[in-house]
């Protein structure tokens, strides 16, 4: 099974202050995903990512294969990102494509 | 509307009550697995489904089952709930078979068995 860690667990930001969170997993992916669940449960699915960098207006997702790492970055974070912001990696077995959970970031953004 | 509904949305039962939370999809996805969330321990996955007729455990499997008749849809059973199967049961579904791709994900629905 791929280990997979997310740091920090909680976090709270002022807004417009620009938002770091980590995952690190043990066994090599063939993907990763950041989703992001609201208060109220629904989860959606943010990026998906192999390798490199991938921007969707605020949001930048990185990912560095060979360190086993990837970063979730909000610039110019707003009230309304405040959610839980969990890391998932792809694992390839025989059995075909597991699906591995970080523990998620809980972040709140003040005014 | 692209979506994968699943019903019911809450539930309340009694230990050993045979249920069925139902999941389907509108997209023609290959791809579907069940997920339960739990305070502390995240997401984890209980069966995954490659297309139809090929399933698969995931890391908690105990418990449940599952069926993939439709492409459609991918029922979760509990045959004989318990009180520690009460939780946040998520589905969800995406294109590629492997189910690398983009996961959609279901509402949810909230267990509680007494």
């Amino acid at each position: 099974k791929n280990e997979v860690e997310q740091s920090p667990q909680n976090l709270t930001a002022q807004e417009g202050e620009f938002i770091t969170i980590n995952c690190s997993y043990s066994v090599g992916i063939s993907a990763l995903h950041w989703l992001q669940q609201h208060p109220g449960g629904g989860i959606v699915s943010l990026f998906m990512l192999s390798s490199g960098k991938k921007k969707h207006g605020r949001l930048i997702a990185t990912i560095n294969i060979q360190e086993k790492h990837s970063s979730l970055h909000i610039t110019a974070s707003h009230p309304r990102d405040s959610a839980v912001y969990i890391c998932a990696v792809h694992t390839y077995s025989n059995s075909g494509y597991a699906l591995n959970f970080g523990k998620g970031t809980s972040l709140l953004v003040t005014p | 509307e692209a979506q994968v509904t699943q019903n019911p949305r809450y539930l309340i039962t009694v230990t050993g009550k045979k249920l069925t939370v139902t999941c389907s999809q509108n997209m023609n996805h290959e791809y579907m697995s069940w997920y339960r969330q739990d305070p502390g321990l995240g997401l984890r996955q209980i069966y995954y489904s490659m297309n139809v007729e090929v399933t698969d455990k995931g890391d908690v499997p105990e418990g449940y089952k599952v069926s993939r008749k439709e492409k459609r849809n991918f029922p979760l059973i509990l045959e004989s709930p318990s009180p520690n199967q009460t939780s946040l049961y998520f589905c969800a579904s995406t294109p590629s078979g492997g189910g690398r791709g983009t996961q959609y994900f279901g509402p949810g629905t909230r267990l509680l068995v007494l």
